[in-house]
Protein backbone atom coordinates (compact mmCIF):
# COMPACT_ATOMS: atom_id res chain seq x y z
CA UNK A 1 0.00 0.00 0.00
CA UNK A 2 0.99 3.47 -0.09
CA UNK A 3 1.22 4.29 3.57
CA UNK A 4 1.87 2.50 6.99
CA UNK A 5 -1.46 0.23 7.90
CA UNK A 6 -2.15 -0.62 11.33
CA UNK A 7 -4.69 -3.21 12.39
CA UNK A 8 -6.77 -3.24 14.16
CA UNK A 9 -7.80 0.41 14.67
CA UNK A 10 -9.43 0.25 17.82
CA UNK A 11 -9.31 -2.69 20.17
CA UNK A 12 -10.86 -3.43 23.81
CA UNK A 13 -10.08 -6.42 25.61
CA UNK A 14 -10.59 -7.14 28.90
CA UNK A 15 -8.18 -7.49 31.71
CA UNK A 16 -5.81 -10.12 31.73
CA UNK A 17 -6.24 -11.17 27.70
CA UNK A 18 -3.62 -11.08 25.14
CA UNK A 19 -3.76 -8.81 22.19
CA UNK A 20 -1.87 -8.37 19.13
CA UNK A 21 -1.12 -5.81 17.06
CA UNK A 22 -0.06 -5.73 13.46
CA UNK A 23 1.79 -3.26 11.55
CA UNK A 24 2.38 -3.16 7.74
CA UNK A 25 4.77 -0.47 6.18
CA UNK A 26 5.59 0.97 3.55
CA UNK A 27 7.37 -1.66 0.82
CA UNK A 28 11.07 -1.44 0.45
CA UNK A 29 11.23 0.79 4.35
CA UNK A 30 14.26 -0.85 5.92
CA UNK A 31 13.59 0.52 9.59
CA UNK A 32 10.35 -0.01 11.38
CA UNK A 33 9.38 1.83 15.18
CA UNK A 34 6.88 1.45 17.48
CA UNK A 35 5.61 3.65 19.75
CA UNK A 36 2.90 4.13 22.36
CA UNK A 37 0.88 7.75 22.86
CA UNK A 38 -0.69 7.72 26.16
CA UNK A 39 -2.67 10.90 27.33
CA UNK A 40 -0.26 14.04 28.65
CA UNK A 41 3.01 11.62 27.97
CA UNK A 42 4.26 12.12 24.32
CA UNK A 43 5.76 9.42 22.43
CA UNK A 44 6.94 6.59 24.36
CA UNK A 45 9.89 4.85 22.36
CA UNK A 46 8.68 1.09 22.59
CA UNK A 47 11.19 -0.78 19.88
CA UNK A 48 12.72 -0.19 16.35
CA UNK A 49 13.79 -2.86 14.13
CA UNK A 50 16.21 -3.01 11.22
CA UNK A 51 15.49 -5.48 8.90
CA UNK A 52 14.27 -8.47 10.90
CA UNK A 53 16.38 -7.36 14.07
CA UNK A 54 15.41 -5.45 17.10
CA UNK A 55 19.07 -3.52 17.84
CA UNK A 56 17.14 -1.40 20.31
CA UNK A 57 14.61 -2.88 22.40
CA UNK A 58 14.83 -1.02 25.49
CA UNK A 59 11.67 0.99 25.18
CA UNK A 60 9.47 -2.38 25.84
CA UNK A 61 7.87 -1.56 29.46
CA UNK A 62 7.72 -5.23 30.49
CA UNK A 63 8.06 -9.05 29.84
CA UNK A 64 4.62 -8.88 28.89
CA UNK A 65 5.58 -6.52 25.58
CA UNK A 66 7.11 -8.11 22.80
CA UNK A 67 7.52 -7.43 19.20
CA UNK A 68 8.43 -9.34 15.77
CA UNK A 69 9.19 -8.41 12.74
CA UNK A 70 9.34 -10.92 9.67
CA UNK A 71 10.62 -10.81 6.07
CA UNK A 72 11.86 -7.76 6.37
CA UNK A 73 7.78 -6.11 6.56
CA UNK A 74 5.11 -6.85 9.00
CA UNK A 75 5.78 -6.67 12.68
CA UNK A 76 3.47 -7.79 15.30
CA UNK A 77 3.46 -6.02 18.95
CA UNK A 78 1.65 -8.58 21.49
CA UNK A 79 0.87 -7.61 24.77
CA UNK A 80 0.31 -11.04 27.05
CA UNK A 81 -2.00 -10.22 29.94
CA UNK A 82 -2.88 -6.90 29.20
CA UNK A 83 -3.19 -4.31 32.61
CA UNK A 84 -5.58 -0.96 32.16
CA UNK A 85 -2.10 0.99 32.24
CA UNK A 86 -1.87 -0.54 29.12
CA UNK A 87 -4.56 1.55 27.06
CA UNK A 88 -2.78 3.68 24.96
CA UNK A 89 -2.79 4.40 21.31
CA UNK A 90 0.34 2.10 19.85
CA UNK A 91 2.07 3.97 16.49
CA UNK A 92 4.20 2.37 13.88
CA UNK A 93 6.21 4.28 11.70
CA UNK A 94 8.82 2.80 9.10
CA UNK A 95 11.90 4.62 7.40
CA UNK A 96 13.62 4.84 4.45
CA UNK A 97 17.45 6.25 4.13
CA UNK A 98 15.95 8.05 0.94
CA UNK A 99 14.14 10.61 3.00
CA UNK A 100 15.70 10.60 6.52
CA UNK A 101 12.14 10.68 7.88
CA UNK A 102 9.48 8.41 10.09
CA UNK A 103 6.38 7.69 7.79
CA UNK A 104 3.04 6.88 10.75
CA UNK A 105 0.62 4.83 10.63
CA UNK A 106 -3.12 5.89 12.06
CA UNK A 107 -2.30 3.92 15.01
CA UNK A 108 -3.98 1.03 17.11
CA UNK A 109 -6.31 2.24 20.35
CA UNK A 110 -6.61 -0.29 22.81
CA UNK A 111 -8.54 0.25 26.06
CA UNK A 112 -7.97 -2.28 28.00
CA UNK A 113 -11.22 -2.66 30.60
CA UNK B 1 21.55 8.87 25.17
CA UNK B 2 19.51 11.06 23.81
CA UNK B 3 16.77 12.69 25.27
CA UNK B 4 14.33 15.82 24.53
CA UNK B 5 12.82 18.74 26.20
CA UNK B 6 10.01 20.79 24.93
CA UNK B 7 8.98 23.76 27.24
CA UNK B 8 5.79 24.24 27.74
CA UNK B 9 3.39 21.24 26.77
CA UNK B 10 0.57 24.47 25.75
CA UNK B 11 0.95 27.65 24.05
CA UNK B 12 -1.18 30.06 22.68
CA UNK B 13 -1.10 32.74 20.47
CA UNK B 14 -2.94 34.69 18.61
CA UNK B 15 -3.47 34.61 14.85
CA UNK B 16 -1.17 36.87 12.84
CA UNK B 17 1.36 36.55 15.95
CA UNK B 18 4.69 35.19 15.94
CA UNK B 19 4.78 31.37 16.83
CA UNK B 20 7.78 29.72 18.94
CA UNK B 21 8.13 26.54 20.18
CA UNK B 22 11.11 25.30 22.32
CA UNK B 23 12.82 22.25 22.15
CA UNK B 24 16.12 21.58 23.61
CA UNK B 25 17.87 18.07 23.23
CA UNK B 26 20.59 15.93 24.88
CA UNK B 27 22.88 13.41 22.49
CA UNK B 28 26.22 12.28 22.84
CA UNK B 29 27.15 12.05 19.03
CA UNK B 30 25.72 14.94 16.30
CA UNK B 31 22.31 14.61 16.12
CA UNK B 32 19.39 14.12 13.76
CA UNK B 33 16.27 16.97 14.51
CA UNK B 34 13.22 16.57 13.50
CA UNK B 35 9.54 18.16 14.65
CA UNK B 36 6.65 16.39 13.61
CA UNK B 37 3.29 17.57 13.81
CA UNK B 38 -0.55 15.96 14.72
CA UNK B 39 -3.52 17.64 13.70
CA UNK B 40 -6.53 16.39 15.20
CA UNK B 41 -7.49 13.09 14.72
CA UNK B 42 -5.00 12.59 12.54
CA UNK B 43 -1.47 10.95 12.25
CA UNK B 44 1.88 12.28 12.93
CA UNK B 45 3.94 13.63 9.26
CA UNK B 46 7.66 15.21 9.23
CA UNK B 47 7.10 19.19 9.28
CA UNK B 48 11.23 19.82 9.34
CA UNK B 49 14.49 17.87 9.90
CA UNK B 50 18.02 18.81 10.26
CA UNK B 51 20.60 16.42 9.53
CA UNK B 52 23.69 17.93 8.55
CA UNK B 53 24.54 20.94 6.61
CA UNK B 54 22.45 24.55 6.99
CA UNK B 55 21.50 25.18 10.39
CA UNK B 56 18.49 26.94 9.50
CA UNK B 57 16.08 24.61 7.91
CA UNK B 58 12.95 25.52 6.38
CA UNK B 59 9.73 23.00 6.50
CA UNK B 60 6.11 23.10 5.49
CA UNK B 61 3.48 25.75 5.88
CA UNK B 62 5.83 28.46 6.56
CA UNK B 63 7.62 26.73 9.87
CA UNK B 64 11.18 26.96 10.22
CA UNK B 65 13.76 25.73 12.94
CA UNK B 66 17.39 26.70 13.49
CA UNK B 67 19.69 24.25 14.77
CA UNK B 68 22.22 25.77 17.32
CA UNK B 69 24.73 23.10 19.15
CA UNK B 70 26.35 25.76 21.51
CA UNK B 71 22.55 25.86 22.74
CA UNK B 72 21.81 22.18 22.41
CA UNK B 73 18.29 23.76 20.69
CA UNK B 74 16.49 23.31 17.81
CA UNK B 75 13.08 25.32 18.23
CA UNK B 76 10.12 25.56 15.89
CA UNK B 77 9.10 29.42 14.15
CA UNK B 78 6.33 30.66 12.09
CA UNK B 79 5.99 34.67 11.79
CA UNK B 80 2.32 34.51 11.49
CA UNK B 81 0.06 32.19 12.81
CA UNK B 82 -3.04 30.81 11.08
CA UNK B 83 -6.01 28.99 12.56
CA UNK B 84 -4.86 25.70 11.06
CA UNK B 85 -1.29 25.40 12.33
CA UNK B 86 -3.97 24.40 15.61
CA UNK B 87 -2.11 21.14 16.21
CA UNK B 88 0.19 18.81 18.41
CA UNK B 89 4.34 19.63 17.60
CA UNK B 90 6.29 17.04 18.43
CA UNK B 91 10.43 17.82 18.62
CA UNK B 92 12.60 14.67 17.99
CA UNK B 93 16.44 13.62 17.94
CA UNK B 94 18.31 10.73 16.72
CA UNK B 95 22.00 9.65 16.45
CA UNK B 96 21.18 9.10 13.06
CA UNK B 97 18.49 8.01 10.77
CA UNK B 98 18.96 4.34 11.04
CA UNK B 99 18.97 4.53 15.16
CA UNK B 100 16.44 5.23 17.89
CA UNK B 101 14.25 7.98 17.59
CA UNK B 102 13.27 9.72 20.89
CA UNK B 103 10.28 12.07 20.86
CA UNK B 104 9.52 15.11 23.25
CA UNK B 105 6.46 15.02 25.51
CA UNK B 106 4.88 17.58 22.45
CA UNK B 107 3.46 21.14 22.72
CA UNK B 108 -0.36 21.96 21.87
CA UNK B 109 -0.46 25.09 20.03
CA UNK B 110 -3.99 26.95 19.83
CA UNK B 111 -4.55 29.86 17.76
CA UNK B 112 -6.52 32.29 18.86
CA UNK B 113 -8.63 34.60 16.59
Amino acid sequence: GAGVSQSPSNKVTEKGKDVELRCDPISGHTALYWYRQSLGQGLEFLIYFQGNSAPDKSGLPSDRFSAERTGGSVSTLTIQRTQQEDSAVYLCASWTKNTGELFFGEGSRLTVL
Amino acid sequence: AQSVTQLGSHVSVSEGALVLLRCNYSSSVPPYLFWYVQYPNQGLQLLLKYTTGATLVKGINGFEAEFKKSETSFHLTKPSAHMSDAAEYFCAVSPSGYQKVTFGTGTKLQVIP
